[in-house]
């Protein structure tokens, strides 16, 4: 199993809608998550992260953690054309020396005017 | 401004060329990585250096190298010995926030090519 799953889509929205992209993880000792969007060609730009249950809200995005079922969703409202990218989800893996990012392979995510 | 830079951002290697990519950060963050993405894939951890001069070796270490002498600067080198070097290379920096917990933050990238 995959530490840090996502659909790898693509997923299309009309603009306006609302984009609802997952993410699943495996180590249940993971305590930080965060999400990344990625334009074409271009490095990943931190969007948002959490680290505990709940939702956590940014303008148009919601981050929501469920530890539980151990599950990340980015819900982002009002989606724009300019919101279509790769969106990847990291998960905070623990090691003897520390902690370190796992990516997921991402979600593309596109949005039709 | 602050930030994290990358050069070139786009490298040639010739077949059996040693190849160093760039990566200078001055947001004085302690730690950097290196990450190499493929098409349709995540990214995938090279090297890591939490302070300087020490580092480990990531999920996919074999036929790079790289040094941390100074805690701005975290160079790598794709030598001859990766025999698929071709792809997407990503630099990142981070502080701790909270205990292991690292934000990480990502350079422009350095797309590297096999003539």
């Amino acid at each position: 199993q995959k530490e840090v799953e996502q659909n790898s889509g693509p997923l299309s929205v009309p603009e306006g809608a609302i984009a609802s992209l997952n993410c699943t993880y495996s180590d249940r000792g993971s305590q930080s998550f965060f999400w990344y969007r990625q334009y074409s060609g271009k490095s990943p730009e931190l969007i948002m992260f959490i680290y505990s249950n709940g939702d956590k809200e940014d303008g148009r995005f919601t981050a929501q953690l469920n530890k539980a079922s151990q599950y990340v969703s980015l819900l982002i409202r009002d989606s724009q054309p300019s919101d279509s990218a790769t969106y990847l989800c990291a998960v905070t893996v623990i090691y003897n020396q520390g902690g370190k990012l796992i990516f997921g392979q991402g979600t593309e995510l596109s949005v039709k005017p | 401004d602050g930030g994290i830079t990358q050069s070139p951002k786009y490298l040639f290697r010739k077949e059996g060329q040693n190849v160093t990519l760039s990566c200078e950060q001055n947001l004085n963050h302690d730690a950097m990585y290196w990450y190499r993405q493929d098409p349709g894939q995540g990214l995938r951890l090279i090297y890591y250096s939490q302070i300087v001069n020490d580092f480990q070796k990531g999920d996919i270490a074999e036929g790079y190298s790289v040094s941390r002498e100074k805690k701005e600067s975290f160079p790598l080198t794709v030598t001859s010995a990766q025999k698929n070097p071709t792809a997407f290379y990503l630099c990142a920096s981070s502080i701790r926030d909270r205990g292991l917990e690292e934000t990480q933050y990502f350079g422009p990238g350095t797309r590297l090519l096999v003539l």
